[in-house]
Order: C-alpha cells, then structure tokens, then sequence
C-alpha cells in the first residue's frame, strides 16, 4: 500500500531562519512525487513534481530533493508569507493518476 | 485565469439532510477528482472520473455519489450526511495525455458543516 509520512506536523520559525521539511514515502513505482502549498481556508496549491532519485527543483526561497525514500522541502530564510501548511504526494504504479497525500506540515514563520 | 471553481464555498446541512456540492472548470481537463480532507489530515481521495468513466475508491461510503454531466462540471451528491462528513471537500483536475497525468489543479474547497 503507498504510503506518505511528513515530519515534523508543525513548524515554527524566525523570518531568515532557513530550514527543511519531510516527506518519507513508501510506494510500487513512483511515477512522481509531488509539493502543495495550501494556506488556511483554500485548496491545494502545486509547487513541484519529482521523478527520480537525485532530481531537485527550486522557486524563489524553496527547493525539493528526491531520494528512494524521502524527499526533502528546504526553506532559505524564509518569510512570513511563506507560512502555510505544506504537503507532499505521491503517485504509484498501481494507482496511476491519483494522489496519496501525507497529513501536511503547517509551517509558521515570524517576522 | 482558467481555473477551478467550487461552491458553494461554505455549506451548512441538517444531519441526514441530503446536500450536493458542485464544481466547474475552465481548464479543459479530462479528469476530475474529489478529495475530503478533514481538519489537520490528509486528503482523502473520494473518486474520479477520466472523462465520464467513473471510477470509486474502494473505502468510499456508498452515502457519497457523484455525477459528471460534461467536460465542464462535477458534482458530489452526499445522500444522508453523517457528523463524521463535516470536511472540507475540494475538487481537482488533471489533463491526461500520452505523457501522463498533469499536477492536480484543485480549487478552494466546500467546507461543509453537518448540525
């Protein structure tokens, strides 16, 4: 069964104090690995796919990694605009089109 | 902007009170989603349709249906709402071609809230 399990659940930073975000992951043939912002009260918002192991991807202050098991969110020196709850997804072979997403982790940063 | 639009944005239903939320797209994609996310959780992926062929999780309740009229709209028909629905339900869409499925577009979300 793919699975998806991002630490930590909550994060509280100073503005500038840059940081990272997990998401370990277990799935039959990764097709694609994927980053949403969502902020309060609105839907999922896309940032970035993943493909393969080794592969990284950056906009503005963010930048995902890939690994077998887990992909990384880096946060330099982050704003408070950047506060949202981020998740990551995945798609497997067996479940081709359709996204299994972890619980989140709801970043806070403060000026 | 093409986009996805949902409402309404908050819905309020009597338990047992049968409510549809419905969804529309400018984007052209052929496939629809609805997920459910409650507070602080994962989304939860309902079903789909890739064109009008439906297609149902197995875990989803049979009080949840779905219709898809055309390209254009979807909507999710909750038959005898529960407490336990109170969610917030958010439509996606994907465009599938001959390299995959695109990233889900999502709109805004239906907080529904079951008294």
């Amino acid at each position: 069964e793919d699975q998806v399990t991002q630490s930590p659940e909550a994060l509280r930073l100073q503005e500038g104090e840059s940081s990272s975000l997990n998401c370990s992951y277990t799935v039959s043939g990764l097709r694609g690995l994927f980053w949403y912002r969502q902020d309060p009260g609105k839907g999922p918002e896309f940032l970035f796919t993943l493909y393969s192991a080794g592969e990284e991807k950056e906009k503005e202050r963010l930048k995902a990694t890939l690994t077998k098991k887990e992909s990384f969110l880096h946060i330099t020196a982050p704003k408070p605009e950047d506060s949202a709850t981020y998740l990551c997804a995945v798609e497997g072979s067996s479940n081709t089109g359709k996204l299994i997403f972890g619980q989140g982790t709801t970043l806070q940063v403060k000026p | 902007d093409a986009m996805v639009i949902q409402n309404p944005r908050y819905q309020v239903t009597q338990f047992g009170k049968p409510v549809t939320l419905s969804c529309s797209q400018t984007l052209n994609h052929n496939v629809m989603y609805w997920y459910q996310q409650k507070s602080s959780q994962a989304p939860k992926l309902l079903f789909h349709y890739y064109d009008k062929d439906f297609n149902n999780e197995a875990d989803t309740p049979d009080n949840f249906q779905s219709r898809r009229p055309n390209t254009s709209f979807c909507f999710l028909d909750i038959r005898s709402p529960g407490l336990g629905d109170a969610a917030m339900y958010l439509c996606a869409t994907s465009s599938f071609t001959t390299g995959g499925y695109s990233p889900l577009h999502f709109g805004n979300g239906t907080r529904l809230t079951v008294t």
